[in-house]
């Protein structure tokens, strides 16, 4: 059975500062998804790593995927407020049916 | 180009009760999914639906259950309702049976009391 772990399961950090959040996974899957969620609402989709060495960026998010050591990294760099909310990895499984598998979340905090 | 969309957006029920929930997919996609979020937790898969059949169940018991319509809308039936049954209801979309990104629809906040 797939399982997901992510940690830290919460974040206390400062403005400015730079954070990695880890994703591990047991199995080999097809492709591994960053969401981001706040309070309230719905998943927003930030990155897909579909590939071993992987790296993608959007701002002061960074992704990247090993798949040998079947880890995940979303990097935070110079943290601002607004990027307080909950980060979920998911592991997704193409056999017979779509399926993610969800870690259970990081809740990141950013301090003034 | 609307994208997923999901009814209603919060409900509250009694325990016993029975509850349905509705998703219409993204413009052009085919495949549904449904998933549950229970407060602190992260999303629990369960199950899909693709050309009106029901390709595969996550770890829920068979209270939960589901229906795609031709035009690939679907709905998610939820009977005997318990109060471990609130949650967040999430419905993701995505095309081809599912060899592409999935989206995720805004959610229906069910409460049981």
């Amino acid at each position: 059975e797939l399982k997901v772990e992510q940690n830290p399961l919460f974040l206390s950090m400062q403005e400015g500062k730079n954070y990695t959040i880890y994703c591990n996974y047991s199995t080999t899957s097809d492709r591994l998804y960053w969401y981001r969620q706040d309070p309230g609402k719905s998943l927003e989709s930030l990155f897909v790593l579909l590939s071993n060495g992987a790296v993608k960026q959007e701002g002061r998010l960074m992704a990247s995927l090993d798949t040998k050591a079947r880890l995940s990294t979303l990097h935070i760099t110079a943290a601002v407020h607004d990027l307080s909310a909950t980060y979920f990895c998911a592991v997704e499984m193409i056999q017979g049916a779509q399926k993610l598998v969800f870690g259970q979340g990081t809740r990141l905090t950013i301090n003034p | 180009d609307a994208g997923v969309t999901q009814s209603p957006t919060h409900l509250i029920k009694t325990r016993g009760q029975q509850v349905t929930l509705r998703c219409s997919p993204k413009s052009g996609h085919d495949t549904v999914s449904w998933y549950q979020q229970a407060l602190g937790q992260g999303p629990q898969f369960i199950f899909q639906y693709y050309e009106e059949e029901e390709r595969q169940r996550g770890n829920f018991p068979d209270r939960f259950s589901g229906h795609q319509f031709p035009n690939y809308s679907s709905e998610l039936n939820v009977n005997a309702l318990l109060l471990g049954d609130s949650a967040l209801y999430l419905c993701a979309s995505s095309s081809q049976g599912g060899g592409y990104e999935q989206y995720f629809g805004p959610g229906t906040r069910l409460t049981v009391t």
